[in-house]
């Protein structure tokens, strides 16, 4: 079975700041890792996911993130956030074995103040 | 385009009623979820169904049921039995055997109990 632990409930920053919303996940088995973000009153939106390769991962909005297999981590980052960025962040895992359920964190709810 | 829709996307209940949210995909995958979500507590599964004509509960399934009697349509019914209706619920689709596109999202719907 996966665990997902997303270590802050709420990041505060400000406009134009970088900002990391830390994810730490737990399988026994190889993964895949999605970060999603929900704007209020929506659903949740695929910003980008790990499957294989590149341990460096872009995805829309400038966001980025980087799997780390070793500490169990898949963090999103960006260097410059924007207002529109407020929203409440996802981080995900799946077993790469078939018919597996997606496995959700707590959220991270990033607020952008001006 | 294919997607998945929620409806209705405002819901309001009386105390003994049961009601039904609807949710539908055109996007041919064989598994569908259904998830609640309150504030600060994440998503949570509901039900989900991997194949027409069978589902399974998933971890708050308790006054909650659903029907999957074709591969398009995934509708979930609150009933009375269900004592804090009241969230926003969320539906969603995926491939049954690969998850390499995670999930795809509805844009919910917002129950409240009158």
């Amino acid at each position: 079975a996966q665990s997902v632990t997303q270590l802050d409930s709420q990041v505060p920053v400000f406009e134009e700041a970088p900002v990391e919303l830390r994810c730490n996940y737990s399988s026994s088995v190889s993964v895949y890792l999605f970060w999603y973000v929900q704007y209020p009153n929506q659903g949740l939106q695929l910003l980008l996911k790990y499957l294989s390769g590149s341990t460096l991962v872009k995805g829309i909005n400038g966001f980025e993130a980087e799997f780390n297999k070793s500490q169990t981590s898949f963090h999103l980052r960006k260097p410059s956030v924007h207002i529109s960025d407020t929203a409440e962040y996802f981080c995900a895992v799946s077993s790469i074995q078939g018919a597996q359920k997606l496995v959700f964190g707590q959220g991270t709810r990033l607020t952008i103040n001006p | 385009d294919g997607g998945i829709t929620q409806s209705p996307k405002y819901l309001f209940r009386k105390e003994g009623q049961n009601v039904t949210l609807s949710c539908e995909q055109n996007l041919n995958h064989d598994a569908m979820y259904w998830y609640r979500q309150d504030p600060g507590q994440g998503l949570r599964l509901i039900y989900y169904s991997q194949i027409v004509n069978d589902f399974q509960k998933g971890d708050i399934a308790e006054g909650y049921s659903v029907s999957r009697e074709k591969k398009e349509s995934f509708p979930l019914t609150v009933t009375s039995a269900q004592k804090n209706p009241t969230a926003f619920y969320l539906c969603a689709s995926s491939n049954y055997m690969v998850l390499d596109y995670g999930y795809t999202f509805g844009s919910g719907t917002r129950l409240t109990v009158v």
